[in-house]
């Protein structure tokens, strides 16, 4: 099983500000198939990164994907207050389909 | 649009069995993978398995190898998650997701359900 370690746990920032989300694997994951989901309280996760780069439709591009092999990362540009949230990396290379333990965005 | 709609909330006792469905609409049905992911309160996603809703096939993770069976309707366009044997630390959202695609790869879970609360209690 792929174990994926998202860093760090909590992230404090203020609006306007760059965040910078880390998810490692356990072993290489094909970029190809590793997603980032945001999630905010009371809601279903909503799926905002794909294979790794892309954005998944209507998903603003201050929100970017990069990385590869065992290192993945999330970046928001500039953080809108919306943005505050939990993000969840997921590898979709290999079953079971692992997630990360989440990052919180909080102002 | 869009749309999954899952059953309403349950409160089970330990060792009971609970089935929760989720309603599909907007697209073909058969056409895409379903998932099925939960959440226990305060804690992180965790992966439950996939439905093939076209042949029925199903991947379960190990964890929940048999006490998990993930079913469907395709003539009401519903995938059906039921777990057997309840305990405590089963208490969680239930979520179904859509598989979507993108050039015939895996590109995520597009869509989710709103979630379904299931209570395991004495």
């Amino acid at each position: 099983e792929i174990v994926l370690t998202q860093s760090p746990g909590t992230l404090s920032l203020s609006p306007g500000e760059r965040a910078t989300l880390s998810c490692r694997a356990s072993q290489s994951v094909s970029s190809t198939y590793l997603a980032w989901y945001q999630q905010k309280p009371g809601q279903a996760p909503r799926l905002l990164i794909y294979g790794a780069s892309s954005r998944a439709t209507g998903i603003p591009d201050r929100f970017s994907g990069s990385g590869s092999g065992t290192d993945f990362t999330l970046t928001i540009s500039r953080l809108e207050p919306e943005d505050f949230a939990v993000y969840y990396c997921q590898q979709y290379d290999s079953s079971p389909r692992t997630f990360g333990g989440g990052t919180k965005v909080e102002i | 649009q869009v749309q999954l709609v899952q059953s309403g909330a349950e409160v089970k006792k330990p060792g009971a069995s609970v089935k929760v469905s989720c309603k599909a609409s907007g697209y073909t049905f058969i056409g895409y993978y379903m998932h099925w992911v939960r959440q226990a309160p305060g804690q992180g996603l965790e992966w439950m398995g996939w439905i093939n809703p076209n042949s029925g096939g199903t991947n379960y993770a190990q964890k929940f190898q048999g006490r998990v069976s993930m079913t469907r309707d395709t003539s009401i366009s519903t995938a059906y998650m039921e777990l057997s044997r309840l305990r405590s630390d089963d208490t969680a959202v239930y979520y179904c997701a859509r598989e979507t695609t993108s050039s015939y790869m895996s590109a995520g879970l597009d869509y989710w359900g709103q979630g379904t609360l299931v209570t395991v209690s004495s």
